[in-house]
């Protein structure tokens, strides 16, 4: 198991609503990366928070909105929920940035919008 | 984004045989090729990874091969274990750092007794 942890494990919205994601690094990480990963495909890159900054995005609209705190803990934001953001998200962390920084994950939230 | 093509999408492998799983990329930032594993309700944990100026790497039971002229990179998991059975994904860094990936679609592995 990482030491990668995520909250809640489930969770059941309606669509319109926001949702909070949280994610606890793993120790002596300061890098965390969020993923949603739709059922029966391969995770998909939302965006990534190096020491409290953005630092990369990938292709999710602004209602998709993260933040990073000092102690490297993260939140992914979700505003005005659509049934397409029924997934699992996942997060995962590491340490610094470059060629040498394995990505472990935590195992996940499974978000369904109804 | 690129798209990252992953092959067989489904994989049936009696235990002791050879399991073989494809990838295909468009581009990467940089080599380096990881392999992760995914149980069902888990987050996908790192199996195996090659990085630059190598063509195979090979740890226990498992082995990248990795083409560079072809944009291929393969897993071979070779005597096939019931516990090898998950799905597994191959990622290719989109950036500068191995830890923003491009994920493939996935092989559900099934290895039979």
């Amino acid at each position: 198991e990482t030491g990668v942890t995520q909250s809640p494990t489930h969770l059941i919205k309606t669509r319109g609503q926001q949702v909070t994601l949280r994610c606890s690094s793993q120790s002596g990480h300061n890098t965390v990366s969020w993923y949603q990963q739709a059922l029966g495909q391969g995770p998909q890159f939302i965006f990534q928070y190096y020491r409290e900054e953005e630092n990369g995005r990938g292709n999710f609209p602004p209602r998709f909105s993260g933040l990073q705190f000092p102690n490297y803990s993260s939140e992914l934001n979700v505003n005005a929920l659509e049934l397409d953001d029924s997934a699992l998200y996942l997060c995962a962390s590491s340490d610094g940035q470059g060629l040498n920084t394995e990505a472990f994950f935590g195992q996940g939230t499974r978000l369904t919008v109804v | 984004q690129q798209q990252v093509k992953q092959s067989p999408q489904s994989l049936i492998v009696q235990k002791g045989g050879i399991s073989i799983i494809n990838c295909a990329y468009e581009n990467t930032a940089f080599d380096y090729f990881p392999w992760y594993q995914q149980f069902p309700g888990k987050g996908p944990a790192l199996l195996i990874a090659i990085r630059p100026d190598v063509s195979e790497k090979k740890e226990g039971r498992f082995t990248i091969s990795f083409n560079k002229s072809a944009k291929q990179f393969s897993l071979h998991i070779m005597d096939s274990q019931p516990g090898d059975s998950a799905t597994h994904f191959c990622a290719v860094p989109n950036t500068g750092t191995a830890s923003k990936l491009t994920f493939g679609t996935g092989t559900r592995l099934q290895v039979t007794l």
